[in-house]
């Protein structure tokens, strides 16, 4: 057990519509990260929150967006799902903003699947 | 921008051979260097890091050594087992904001 905390571990949809992924960073951490992993992307930074308040944004669709709440935990939320969507959905957090000498601490991801 | 290189894969071994996964980046600066490993459906994991140039990073049998000359941190291990059939990923963190860069990913099948 890493401390990262993400649900749901798997989740079947269909298109068009909007799932909420949550992740619980490991105690201590402030900063979270999510990252998207599809077997012809490989791992694609997201967007990161540090202390709530959004710290870096990746590669992240505007059908996509994320919140850090108080209690530090995160939610990325999904709309208007499509196909290419479907993929691992990774959430790993840091004690600093940034990865410095640490590295990130990673969840065992959410399998979403649109059908 | 920033970036990281890493070896195509897969990558396919003999229990008991030697390992080498390269790994080049791109950056401002000398970030601190990781390896990662995802083992079949589970989440990355720290395998091990450098932080300043000539450390070396080890764990596991697995070894890499920062070199700031020529950008690299390749990962290597003397014998390998069927159980480190895993992907690998190099991560520099060099991203704009600190953050870390990953590699495509190297995928490493050990056959017994």
């Amino acid at each position: 057990d890493s401390g990262v905390t993400q649900t749901p571990k798997h989740l079947i949809t269909a298109t068009g519509q909007r799932v909420t992924l949550r992740c619980s960073p490991r105690s201590g951490d402030l900063s979270v990260y999510w990252y998207q992993q599809s077997l012809d992307q490989g791992l694609q930074f997201l967007i990161q929150y540090y202390n709530g308040e959004e710290r870096a944004k990746g590669n992240i669709l505007e059908r996509f967006s994320a919140q850090q709440f108080p209690d530090l935990h995160s939610e990325l939320n999904l709309s208007s799902l499509e196909l290419g969507d479907s993929a691992l959905y990774f959430c790993a957090s840091s004690v600093f903003d940034r990865a410095g000498g640490y590295g990130y601490t990673f969840g065992s991801g959410t399998r979403l699947t649109v059908v | 921008g920033n970036s990281v290189t890493q070896m195509e894969g897969p990558v396919t071994l003999s229990e008991e051979a030697f390992l080498t996964i390269n790994c080049t980046y791109t950056a401002t600066g000398y970030p601190s260097l990781f390896w990662y490993v995802q083992y079949p459906g589970e989440g990355l994991q720290l395998l091990l890091k450098a932080t300043k140039a000539d450390d070396k990073g080890s764990n596991k049998g697995f070894e890499a050594t920062y070199r700031k000359e020529t950008t690299s941190f390749h990962l290597e291990k003397g014998s390998v087992q069927v159980s480190d059939s895993a992907v690998y990923f190099c991560a520099p963190g060099a991203g704009s904001q600190g953050n870390l860069i990953f590699g495509k990913g190297t995928k490493l099948s050990v056959k017994p």
